[in-house]
């Protein structure tokens, strides 16, 4: 079973919507979560980093929040726009290493106009 | 350039070939990261660099798969006698030493007919 588990796979949405991903991890001791955007075809860009301490960040639209004791993570999307069509992909770091991230499988997202 | 470069971005060979990746970091960075991503997966590590040593190399999934790294800038990633299995994106990425944020290359889309 995957250390780091995406909600839901895949989502279309219409242009102007909101909507949230969800993230749940088992990793443990836990240090951060971080929230990836995959556009296709290039790699993976940060869009937030988030420490046990922190419940919320945002970053423009994208707002995370943090739930530490349910090991549960969100990232809002709000009035979504074509160009935030991509992959988004959650990420914690090994418990035995800060930089053997573990990635999620990615909740793929479909912005219609 | 500003970013992490990858080429060649699309790779098509024969099994039983041998094939290399190659990784531009960003100037400067001293760790240098490869992962694989598989059609609808999370990334998976591959290997570390910090310098020109890989104190980590335990995600290589068997002997064909090598890397190096030279002047603490390039570095390619050599997988010999290639399967189809190995079918993937491969995805550099670079950091500083210390650092938590990881920066991401394009990727190369590697297909083994």
């Amino acid at each position: 079973k995957n250390q780091v588990e995406q909600s839901p796979q895949s989502l279309i949405i219409l242009e102007g919507k909101n909507c949230t991903l969800q993230c749940n991890y088992t990793v443990s001791p836990f240090s951060n979560l971080r929230w990836y955007k995959q556009d296709t075809g290039r790699g993976p860009v940060s869009l937030t980093i988030m420490t046990f301490s922190e419940n919320t960040k945002s970053n423009g639209r994208y707002t995370a929040t943090l739930d530490a004791d349910t090991k549960q993570s969100s990232l809002h999307i709000t009035a979504s726009q074509l160009s935030d069509s991509a992959s988004y992909i959650c990420v914690v770091p090994r418990m035995d290493s800060s930089y053997k991230l573990i990635f999620g499988s990615g909740t793929r997202l479909l912005v219609r106009p | 350039g500003a970013g992490v470069s990858q080429s060649p971005s699309n790779k098509v060979t024969e099994k039983g070939k041998d094939v290399e990746l190659r990784c531009d970091p960003i100037s400067g960075h001293t760790a240098l990261y490869w992962y694989r991503q598989r059609l609808g997966q999370g990334l998976e590590f591959l290997i570390y660099f910090q310098g020109n040593s890989a104190p980590d190399k335990s995600g290589l999934p068997s002997d064909r798969f090598s890397a190096e790294r030279t002047g603490e800038s390039v570095s390619t990633l050599t997988i010999q006698r290639t399967q189809q299995e190995d079918s993937a994106v491969y995805l550099c990425a670079s950091g500083t030493l210390g650092g938590s944020e990881q920066y991401f290359g394009p990727g190369t889309r590697l297909t083994v007919t």
